[in-house]
């Protein structure tokens, strides 16, 4: 089992172009995460999805990221336009689980993540 | 609202030497709390979580509700346990993690 597959692992751009970062979750599982590392804020959540449903994007940083998930084996997350600030490394993460079941503590297992630079 | 608090961006321990990485949390509900670490050139992986009351890798890590802390300890470190540690919260039941800011542990030969 490969895990979680993310796509591009390095990605130099120049500001005002866009990106999109991809993600194969692992088969069967039903939620998935996008995340954001820098340094100063740690890990941060972006939107996660659940049945290939958006349920949480409060933590998309503005207009310019969008994110979607057109099936179940496969999301992106779009940067448009990038600028330096968007510089991070990006980690997309499945997890398998349902909403509402007590004491699931699901395991979130995470893609080796995108490493943007924008220049 | 969730929130996560790592105080320490790096702690620097000789091996042999007892660690201890802190974490106190804020949640209104009854929460989960997990420790995720991410070593070098590794993907980030769980740790452990408060629920399996296990021992990974000589780490434990007690719920302590009245301090809302989580902090994980080693009685004695290892130079393969440097890595980063991040201390993660969920809601019971549901999957929105909030992980904090991290703590890099170091430990010194």
């Amino acid at each position: 089992d490969a895990g979680v597959i993310q796509s591009p692992r390095h990605e130099v751009t120049e500001m005002g172009q866009e990106v999109t970062l991809r993600c194969k979750p692992i088969s069967g599982h039903n939620s998935l995460f996008w995340y954001r590392q820098t340094m100063m804020r740690g890990l941060e959540l972006l939107i996660y999805f659940n049945n290939n449903v958006p349920i949480d994007d409060s933590g998309m940083p503005e207009d310019r990221f969008s994110a979607k998930m057109p099936n179940a084996s496969f999301s992106t997350l779009k940067i448009q336009p990038s600028e330096p600030r968007d510089s991070a490394v990006y980690f997309c993460a499945s997890s398998l689980g349902a909403r509402g079941l007590a004491g699931m503590g699901n395991e979130q297992f995470f893609g080796p993540g995108t490493r943007l630079t924008v220049l | 609202a969730q929130r996560v608090t790592q105080p320490e961006k790096l702690l620097s321990v000789f091996k042999g030497a007892p660690v201890e990485l802190k974490c106190n949390y804020s949640y209104s509900g009854s929460p989960e709390l997990f420790w995720y670490v991410q070593y070098s050139r590794q993907r980030l992986q769980l740790l452990l979580r408060h629920i399996s009351r296990e021992s990974i890798k000589g780490f434990t890590a007690d719920l302590n509700k009245g301090e809302t802390s989580f902090h994980l300890k080693k009685p004695f470190a290892q130079e393969e346990d440097s890595a980063m540690y991040y201390c993660a919260l969920s809601g019971r039941g549901y999957q929105k993690v909030t992980f904090g800011t991290g703590t890099k542990l170091q430990v010194i030969p």
